[in-house]
């Protein structure tokens, strides 16, 4: 699988959105780009996924670069409860997951 | 509502001692997982199963065993050979092509 970078925090103010970047500079054709969430001392969470489109669902956007070597999660107006864990993780379909250690979202009041 | 259920939330045991962490799913999901967290790190793969009677180890399976007897059930022994146990351990299932990864609430393992 693709190795992805992600910072390892973020600060975002309430209301406002946050844009959480990954770079996958090596992704394959056949891989997609998954979004999960943890909050603290939960089990993740599933996002949103992509291949070559941008997505949107009821929790968030995913842009994805028209090289596709990187991608941003957007979460259109962050809560309070949006605090955790994003994970990026770029895999083929029906493959493992594996994750890394993410970005830290923080959102402030 | 379907689901992973995972019990206890917290479990404590003395050092030398063989630990099972129970995961049960209604999800009618053939592939299960279990995965270990430990402090500001991500998931790592303990073992996985893609089918009743058949299970792989993953990227940290010494000191761990599993059983898979029934689609709904994934149980993990955390053995005495395990030499640093205490973490936060997850189960997930999906189905047999991937899609649809569930992940349970987690069970918070010390070892004292």
């Amino acid at each position: 699988d693709a190795k992805t970078t992600q910072p390892p925090s973020m600060d975002c103010a309430e209301g406002r959105a946050a844009n959480l970047p990954c770079n996958h500079s090596t992704i394959s054709g056949n891989e997609y780009v998954y979004w999960y969430r943890q909050i603290h001392s939960q089990g993740p969470q599933y996002i949103i996924h992509g291949l070559k489109n941008n997505e949107t669902n009821e929790m968030a956007s995913l842009i994805i670069t028209e090289d596709r070597k990187s991608s941003t999660l957007i979460l259109p107006h962050a809560t309070l409860r949006d605090t955790a864990v994003y994970y990026c993780i770029v895999k083929p379909s029906g493959s493992r997951l594996t994750f890394g250690e993410g970005t830290q979202l923080t959102v402030n009041p | 509502d379907g689901g992973i259920t995972q019990s206890p939330k917290y479990l404590f045991r003395k050092e030398g001692q063989n630990v099972t962490l129970s995961c049960e799913q209604n999800l009618n999901h053939d592939a299960m997982y279990w995965y270990r967290q430990d402090p500001g790190q991500g998931l790592r793969l303990i073992y996985y199963s893609q089918i009743v009677n058949d299970f792989q180890k993953g990227d940290i399976a010494e000191g761990y065993s599993v059983s898979r007897e029934k689609k709904e059930s994934f149980p993990l022994t955390v053995t005495s050979a395990q030499k640093n146990p205490t973490a936060f351990y997850l189960c997930a299932s999906s189905t047999q092509g991937g899609y649809g990864y569930t992940f349970g609430s987690g069970t918070r393992l010390t070892v004292v």
